[in-house]
């Protein structure tokens, strides 16, 4: 009850095309972050997401925090090649411990 | 601002071979910290989390431990490394009022051949 099943898996887009990706769990969150790993490197906070229905920007990036709370979207619009990585979505747990979801891998083509 | 330092980046150890990691923070008191594992670029497991000075708590059982001797120092140890502890580990830290998620590392890369 408390894994985040994030999906896709992976993606291959072209360029200048939107993206989606998302995350859900069976239990109730107050909390949903995502995160963005480039190859070697640490993931890096993206967007915090702490009300039920909360709607958050940062740049191209868009991300949803679901009315239900068991639930969040990650859209990329017009996305670049500097896009690729992979991106996770956590939440955290007592002791301010945090859980990831086994990501999204993003491949963007030029 | 706070700064997190993990090193090394890269590690090649012989299975059965000792293994320390180091992380440290600076800019902040008393954070919490974390290690995590990623294998094959996936997932990240929580090994081990420090809410100060010398407590610690592990996650999963494992050939790894971790100790906290000092308030923004970090360190994760084998005495005997296996061919399953190859992975990236990640050290992170937060400032425990789950406000914002956590910062990490740049990780290290451990093969252990």
């Amino acid at each position: 009850g408390q894994q985040l099943n994030q999906s896709p898996q992976s993606m291959f887009i072209q360029e200048g095309e939107d993206v989606s990706m998302n995350c859900t769990s069976s239990s109730i969150f107050n909390t949903w972050l995502w995160y963005k790993q480039e190859p070697g490197e640490g993931p890096v906070l993206l967007i915090a997401l702490y009300k039920a229905g909360e709607l958050t920007s940062n740049g191209r990036l868009t991300a949803q925090f679901g009315i239900t709370r068991k639930d969040s979207f990650l859209n990329i619009s017009a996305s670049i090649p500097s896009d690729v990585g992979i991106y996770f979505c956590a939440r955290e747990t007592s002791g301010s411990r945090l859980t990831f979801g086994e990501g999204t891998q993003l491949t963007v083509n030029p | 601002s706070q700064t997190i330092h993990q090193w090394p980046a890269t590690l090649v150890q012989p299975v059965g071979s000792p293994l320390s990691l180091e992380c440290t923070v600076e800019g902040t008191s008393n954070p919490n910290l974390y290690w995590y594992r990623q294998a094959a670029g996936r997932g990240l497991q929580l090994l081990f989390y420090s809410v100060g000075i010398g407590q610690i708590s592990s996650e999963v059982p494992q050939n790894l431990s971790a100790s906290r001797p000092q308030d923004r120092q970090f360190i994760l140890s084998s005495k005997k490394l296996l061919l399953s502890d190859s992975g990236f580990y990640l050290c992170a830290w937060s400032t425990g009022q789950g406000l914002g998620g956590y910062t990490f590392g740049s990780g290290t890369r451990l093969t252990v051949v």
